[in-house]
């Protein structure tokens, strides 16, 4: 059975750093690129960064460049998020996603990020 | 990249069938069969329900499938139910490399 299971979620105040933390199980983790996205309260979800299996190829949607750093440890099934200067709109539920091929079939719970002062 | 364009929402009584429209560009859903749908309750996380523009992962109901022309896929629901009532979310694979949502669809069962 295919689990996701994000944490390292919290309280941060703007300009500060947090890092999420995506455990999965179920599945040959190394040979997939895994995903982030997050979705903020009430509104619809937004794409945010990317990584191939290797870790070989990273990317990066506009609102995440230069601010936060996607990687991942293939020994330890585990993937990350690295976030800096975070800001009042980065506050989201933050959901790591893998698909076998051009969809996202399994989506973790999400861990709540709340950027305020 | 800009959001992929849905309605707000969308209605029906049960047993009517819906249709959701999602419309995108040259950069994503004009180029790539890559589109895919995700249905989410309140308080849940997404749920895969169309792959690759039509397919259905194992498990989703045959009552829902997906079409393409153009720059505009969709989303068809069949005999609607109340348990189908949820935001539904587009998705495309983008010339970038990055994938794009839609702003999301809300579907109420009258």
């Amino acid at each position: 059975e295919v689990q996701l299971v994000e944490s390292g979620g919290g309280l941060v105040q703007p300009g500060g750093s947090l890092r999420l933390s995506c455990s999965a199980s179920g599945f040959d983790f190394s040979g997939y690129g895994m995903h982030w996205v997050r979705q903020a309260p009430g509104k619809g979800l937004e794409y945010v960064s990317a990584i191939t299996g290797d870790g070989g190829r990273i990317f990066y949607a506009d609102s995440a460049k230069g601010r936060f750093t996607i990687s991942r440890d293939n020994s330890q099934n585990t993937l990350f998020l690295e976030m800096r200067s975070l800001r009042p709109e980065d506050t989201a539920i933050y959901y790591c996603a893998w698909g076998y091929s051009y969809g996202f079939d399994y989506w973790g719970q999400g861990t709540l990020v709340t950027v305020s002062s | 990249q800009s959001a992929l364009t849905q309605p707000a929402s969308v209605s029906g009584s049960p047993g009517q069938s819906i249709t959701i429209s999602c419309t995108g560009t040259s950069s994503d859903v004009g180029t790539y069969n890559y589109v895919s749908w995700y249905q989410q309750h309140p308080g849940k996380a997404p749920k895969l329900m169309i792959y690759d523009v039509s397919r259905r992962p194992s498990g989703v109901s045959y009552r829902f499938s997906g079409s393409k022309s153009g720059y505009t896929a969709s989303l068809t629901i069949s005999g609607l139910q109340a348990e189908d009532e949820a935001d539904y979310y587009c998705s495309s694979f983008t010339t970038s490399s990055l994938y794009v949502f839609g702003a999301g669809t809300k579907v109420t069962v009258l």
